[in-house]
This record gives C-alpha cells, structure tokens and sequence, in this order.
C-alpha cells in the first residue's frame, strides 16, 4: 500500500495566522489527493479533493496544491473554527490510505 | 435532509460479531460509492471497506479483509458492514461515508456521526 507520511504531526497557531501541512506520498498518486477536516466528536469534511479543488461550501481560505507525491494544504487565515485535526487521503490506487494526521492547536 | 445515520455499534467481546448499519437520505444513494471508515482511540482515520453503485466491485483494508463483508441495499438506501471474529484492535469509532467522483477521482464528501464499536473481554 502507499503510504502517506504528514509533517508536522502537530502545530501551534494563532487567529491569522498562515498554516501550511505537508503530505508526502511513498509513491506518485499523480492528484488523486483529498483533505479532510476532523473535529473531536464531529464528522469529518472533506476540504479539497483532486488536490487543489475546493469542495462545494469550504471557505477560500483553504487552499490545495501539489502533485505527484507531494502536496499542501494552507490555511491563509487561521480562524477559531479551524482548530481541528487534517488528514491527506491518496486515491490513487484502489487501496485508499489516510496520513497519519496533523493536529492544529491553539498557540 | 442530506444526511448518513451509523447505527449498530457496542460491546462485543473478541471473537464475537457486529453487524453495522448505515441510513442514508436527502440524495440518490444508487448513485454513489459508499464506504467505511474508523478511527482507533487516539489514532488516525483508516479506510475499512467500501463498495461500488450496484455491488460489482468491493475493496476490503488488509487489517480486516476476510473478516468483514460489505453489502448495500439500493432499494432501502441502507449500508451494511458484517463484522466477524472480532479483535481488540478493530476497537474504534466507524463511520459511514458517501463516495463523491470527479472523473476518476474519488473522495469521502459525506460523513455520518459515527457508531463506537469496543471490542473487549
């Protein structure tokens, strides 16, 4: 399976702040990318699929980039209800796998 | 409402079986993928199974392949996972997700809740 490793695995940030994760593959998974958003005890929401499309109803402070086997996801403002935890998801293969995560806390 | 309802979740000891299930409304459930994912206490998300619109094509995680049977009911708009000898570590909170695709690009645009299974003696 492909494995996806994020950086950091954890960070501090302030309101406003600029945010950027990291997600690198084992392999290429060309753009086949999405981010995910995970609040303790809500459902998880997808950010961005196909690595830089911004899902339906995301704000456009969330922004994708990358192919191949690396990519970002960056916060341009970082607001109160965005401390949560970020996953990237390969769909390359059919053997999807998630990062381990990384976890955005307030500074 | 667009929405996905997990139910099915509890206590099960290892070795035993859980049958999850999954309600979806407010959209064409024979239109989409459907899948399964957890979370383990204190870990990330891990895709578990899921299955294509008309039950042709399914794809099982290596952690539980030959444990677990995904099925999906178009008629009743419902999703099922079937889970057999049970361990500690398939102990977690499963959730039920809606597969969206872009050409070939597939991805999880919908989430339920999430039913807790606790596998333990």
């Amino acid at each position: 399976d492909i494995q996806m490793t994020q950086s950091p695995s954890s960070l501090s940030a302030s309101v406003g702040d600029r945010v950027t994760i990291t997600c690198r593959a084992s392999q290429s998974v060309d753009t086949y990318l999405n981010w995910y958003q995970h609040q303790p005890g809500k459902a998880p929401k997808l950010l961005i699929f196909a690595a830089s499309n911004l899902q339906s109803g995301i704000p456009s402070r969330f922004s994708g980039s990358g192919s191949g086997a690396v990519f970002t996801l960056t916060i341009s403002s970082l607001q109160p209800e965005d401390f949560a935890t970020y996953y990237c998801q390969q769909g390359y293969t059919t053997s999807w796998t998630f990062g381990q995560g990384t976890r955005v806390e307030v500074k | 409402q667009v929405q996905l309802v997990e139910s099915g979740g509890g206590l099960v000891r290892p070795g035993g079986s859980l049958k999850l299930s999954c309600a979806a409304s407010g959209f064409i459930f024979s239109d989409h993928y459907m899948g399964w994912i957890r979370q383990a206490p204190g870990k990330g998300l891990e895709l578990v199974s899921y299955i294509s619109t008309e039950s042709g094509f399914t794809k099982d995680a290596d952690s539980v392949r030959g444990r677990v049977l995904i099925s999906r009911d178009n008629a009743k708009k419902s999703l099922h996972l079937q889970m057999d000898n049970l361990r500690v570590d398939d102990t977690a909170v499963y959730y039920c997700g809606r597969l969206a695709q872009a050409g070939s690009h597939f991805s999880f645009d919908l989430w339920g809740q999430g039913t807790l299974v606790t596998v333990s003696s």
